[in-house]
């Protein structure tokens, strides 16, 4: 248990499809973000928010778009995406933006 | 950010300590060095981060050269569980979510 829960934890879906990817953490954590993890790049920082405020976003395309609603849920909203966005997408979360990343576990995403 | 060096695998027994090496000879004065690890199928798990001073805490030690080259990450008694890619990272103050993963070190532990 990372107190950090991702949700799911696969996802296939096609093309045209919109999904959401779902993250809640339970450590009282002020900063959350959104990684990228696949074979091609081990790591990629796609998103950061700070008390629900973005603060970062690494040139990610449009179709990827997050929503903070509050300090412990981070959302990342999917649509029409393309079959290199397969990879495993993980949350993090971080007592503030210095702090260490605490991961969930992922969702494998395959895009079909 | 300054480059790490890490083994790409070794060998643990089962009770022993595993020592892994990190070098980092072009890390700067207020970089610190930090280690992740990633349990297959896991997401990464934060271990240790230590700037000049030798760290301990319920996972891991960090012992870190006095010249700041190079770092060693010490699980005093491995189990089976800690078989996974161990990842060492040189970061800046403040920038802890710049995170990037080099190949790492996978650690197998064994009976």
């Amino acid at each position: 248990e990372t107190g950090v829960t991702q949700t799911p934890r696969h996802l296939v879906m096609g093309m045209t499809n919109k999904k959401s990817l779902k993250c809640e953490q339970h450590l009282g954590h002020n900063a959350m973000y959104w990684y990228k993890q696949s074979a091609k790049k081990p790591l990629e920082l796609m998103f950061v928010y700070s008390l629900e405020e973005r603060v970062e976003n690494n040139s990610v395309p449009s179709r990827f778009s997050p929503e903070c609603p509050n300090s412990s849920h981070l959302f990342l909203h999917l649509h029409t995406l393309q079959p290199e966005d397969s990879a495993l997408y993980l949350c993090a979360s971080s007592r503030d933006k210095g702090s260490p990343l605490h991961f969930g576990n992922g969702t494998r995403l395959t895009v079909t | 950010d300054a480059k790490t060096t890490q083994p790409p695998s070794m060998d643990c027994a089962e009770g022993r300590a595993a020592n892994l090496p990190c070098n980092h000879s072009t890390i700067s004065g207020n970089e610190y060095v930090y280690w992740y690890r990633q349990i297959h199928s896991q997401g990464p798990q934060y271990i240790i981060h230590g700037l000049k001073n030798n760290e301990t805490n319920e996972m891991a030690s960090l012992i870190i050269t006095e010249d700041r080259k190079s770092s060693t990450l010490i699980l005093p008694h491995a189990t089976l569980r800690d078989t996974a890619v161990y990842y060492c990272i040189v970061l800046s103050a403040g920038t802890a979510s710049k995170l990037t993963f080099g190949t790492g070190t996978r650690l197998q532990v064994t009976l």
